[in-house]
């Protein structure tokens, strides 16, 4: 059975710090995608990546990083986090490469992060 | 960026079909048509794609017009559980290496009643 496991289902965090949501696939998927979900704008992409060590940014990457240093693993870095960072987050994973059929991706539960 | 159209909410009995419409009138050839719902609390599932011949599967039909600027998600029998946010999505048919984004719009939300 296909997995996107994210780290945390719920997390609290105070202004300023420094805040790492993991998530981690099972799938050997090249593509890893991080949204943001807030009420009454869907999901918004963040950051993406589609392979080691690569990323491209999304639509709203400001106040955010990433990293892939494993094929399995994407992380979402909030550097300093702040309120308005306050969401759902949701982690998702898709087969990559060149010139084969494009396919479906396969999301995480989301993390709900609380800044305070 | 890839723009769909989609109604802000509807409602359905249950037991009856649910049609959901999406308007994607710049579509271009090699772009398909992907639906996804959310369950509240949930991350998005795949439901179902299609370029341009009518799809089915076990959760819902999908009906794409000829000149593709448009197509319906049909959930044939409708259940209370298939209360969610529905989204519609354009995404190229072929791998692009860096180009393999899922972009998202805001979604119908579909409500199930008894």
């Amino acid at each position: 059975d296909v997995k996107v496991t994210q780290s945390s289902r719920y997390l609290v965090k105070r202004t300023g710090e420094k805040v790492f949501l993991e998530c981690v696939q099972d799938m050997d998927h090249e593509n890893m995608f991080w949204y943001r979900q807030d009420p009454g704008l869907g999901l918004r992409l963040i950051y993406f990546s589609y392979d080691v060590k690569m990323k491209e940014k999304g639509d709203i990457p400001e106040g955010y990083s990433v990293s892939r240093e494993k094929k399995e693993r994407f992380s979402l870095i909030l550097e300093s986090a702040s309120t308005n960072q306050t969401s759902m987050y949701l982690c998702a994973s898709s087969f990559g490469g060149t010139g084969g059929p494009n396919t479906e991706a396969f999301f995480g539960q989301g993390t709900r992060l609380t800044v305070v | 960026d890839a723009k769909t159209t989609q109604p802000t909410s509807m409602d359905c009995a249950e037991g009856r079909a649910a049609n959901l419409p999406c308007n994607h009138s710049t579509i271009s050839g090699n772009e398909y048509v992907y639906w996804y719902r959310q369950i509240h609390s949930q991350g998005p599932q795949y439901i179902i794609h299609g370029l341009k011949n009518n799809e089915t599967n076990e959760m819902a039909s999908l009906i794409i017009t000829e000149d593709r600027k448009s197509s319906t998600l049909i959930l044939p029998h409708a259940t209370l559980r298939d209360t969610a946010v529905y989204y519609c999505i354009r995404r190229g048919g072929l791998l692009t290496g860096g180009g393999n984004k899922l972009t998202f719009g805001t979604g119908t939300q579909l409500k199930v009643e008894l």
